[in-house]
């Protein structure tokens, strides 16, 4: 049971280049999440999704997309990159969600370098 | 706008003393709230959490407190060990139809020494 993967681990781009960011959850989790964490911060929520097919925005959405084909898979997608979107992204999922039962399982995360 | 604070960057304690990480909100919609301890390298992993309908949460060494009025939480580790040495986040959710959204706090690093 691998729980929530993540690739690449490390990746550095240069501004205007394009990447998608790979998440892959092997718990049959329906919510899955984007974040990214920038130093000294606490973890912003780009996109999040509650099943396949439906995604929705967080807190901070501009300059990424996403999609939800399947319940396991939820790639983060970085159209022009810019050396604002320096940062670590962690992509999270829970169950549906109930009250005691809110623990979102995080991966390893992404630390992408814009130059 | 941040709705949890974590006022203290850094913590350092003596081990098997007490470890006590606070923890402010501003959101009264918020409703239920998690601790969550990183590793450097690592993804957050979940720790405790407590609803708002409880004032205390323990599980083993930890601990925590929930005061609403004061719209503020803590988390106790008794007694501290070094491989406690983390950053703790501070987690809360609540309010309308987005309720397992979560807002972090920026994180207080946790050096428990031997």
């Amino acid at each position: 049971n691998a729980g929530v993967t993540q690739t690449p681990k490390f990746r550095i781009l240069k501004i205007g280049q394009s990447m998608t960011l790979q998440c892959t959850q092997d718990m049959n989790h329906n919510y899955m999440y984007w974040y990214r964490q920038d130093p000294g911060m606490g973890l912003k929520l780009i996109y999040y999704s509650v099943g396949a097919g439906i995604t929705d925005k967080g807190e901070v959405p501009n300059g990424y997309n996403v999609s939800r084909s399947t319940t396991e898979d939820f790639p983060l997608r970085l159209e022009l990159a810019a050396p604002s979107q320096t940062s670590v992204y962690f992509c999270a999922s829970s169950k549906r969600w109930d009250r005691g039962q809110g623990e979102q399982f995080f991966g390893p995360g992404t630390r992408l370098t814009v130059l | 706008d941040q709705q949890v604070k974590q006022n203290s960057p850094s913590l350092s304690v003596q081990e098997g003393r007490i470890s006590i990480l606070n923890c402010d909100y501003t959101n009264s919609m918020f409703d239920y709230f998690l601790w969550y301890k990183k590793y450097p390298a690592e993804g957050p992993t979940f720790l405790i959490s407590i609803s708002s309908i409880k004032d205390k949460n323990e599980d083993g060494r930890f601990t925590v407190f929930l005061n609403k009025s004061a719209k503020h939480l803590s988390l106790h580790i008794v007694p501290s060990q070094p491989g406690d040495s983390a950053v703790y986040f501070c987690a809360a959710s609540g309010g309308g139809g987005s309720n397992y959204k979560l807002t972090f706090g920026k994180g207080t690093l946790l050096t428990v020494n031997p």
